[in-house]
């Protein structure tokens, strides 16, 4: 049972255009969001995260918008560069639980 | 600030043979993890350890999976004996843990083969 969804296995985005992605969860209790990066043989790293009292958090490129009401959250990258062409994880977990569940990722293709 | 650091990075070892992974958690990280990842999936979480004591291993197959976390630092995850199906990246992280909403930093992973 996938508590935390990426239902586009792959992206392939222009470069300097807008990468969407996106992430659903069926757990109501999620309270914290969190995105992170993955290029081959290297661990995920964290890129940005959002707590469910906001709907939106931004960081220089990156946006994560969070819908409650409808489970799903998503991480815009604009513009996206080449650099940004890894494998995206989204990743949900609930307060006092420090428990983080990870969905199955999203490759990004940013092309030239 | 030193990162989550794993050793080794590469291991290869036939079917029924047994293997450890170590990892050093970033200093002062209350909140240990292992997470497998499986080729082509997300990571799953395998075992979450706060200071020295087992928070969640509800996912982790206990007849041959085992991981302790002596002293509340480092910790290691063995597999004995090991399947096929058991080739997987095994990703440690950890995070400051204390029940407050907060990210958790990866190590680099070891990467199992079983063969």
């Amino acid at each position: 049972d996938q508590q935390v969804k990426q239902n586009s296995p792959s992206l392939s985005v222009q470069e300097g255009r807008i990468s969407i992605l996106n992430c659903d969860y069926t757990n109501s209790m999620f309270d914290y969001f969190l995105w992170y990066k993955k290029y081959p043989a290297e661990g995920p790293t964290f890129l940005i995260s959002i707590s469910s009292i906001k709907d939106k958090n931004e960081d220089g490129r990156f946006t994560v918008f969070l819908n409650k009401s409808a489970k799903h959250l998503s991480l815009h990258i604009v513009p996206s560069q080449p650099g940004d062409s890894a494998v995206y994880f989204c990743a949900a977990s609930a307060l006092g639980d420090d428990k983080i569940i990870f969905g199955k990722g999203t490759r990004l293709h940013i092309l030239p | 600030e030193a990162g989550v650091a794993q050793s080794p990075r590469y291991k290869i070892i036939e079917k029924r043979q047994s293997v450890a992974f170590w990892c050093n958690p970033i200093s002062g990280h209350a909140t240990l993890y292992w997470y497998q990842q499986i080729l082509g999936q997300g990571p799953k979480l395998l075992i979450q350890f706060q200071n020295n004591g087992v928070v969640d291993d509800s996912q982790l197959p206990k007849d041959r999976f085992s991981a302790e976390r002596l002293k509340g630092v480092d910790s290691t995850l063995k597999i004995q004996p090991a399947k096929l199906e058991d080739s997987a990246v095994y990703l440690c992280a950890s995070s400051l843990g204390r029940r407050i909403n907060t990210e958790a930093f990866f190590g680099q992973g070891t990467r199992l083969t079983v063969v």
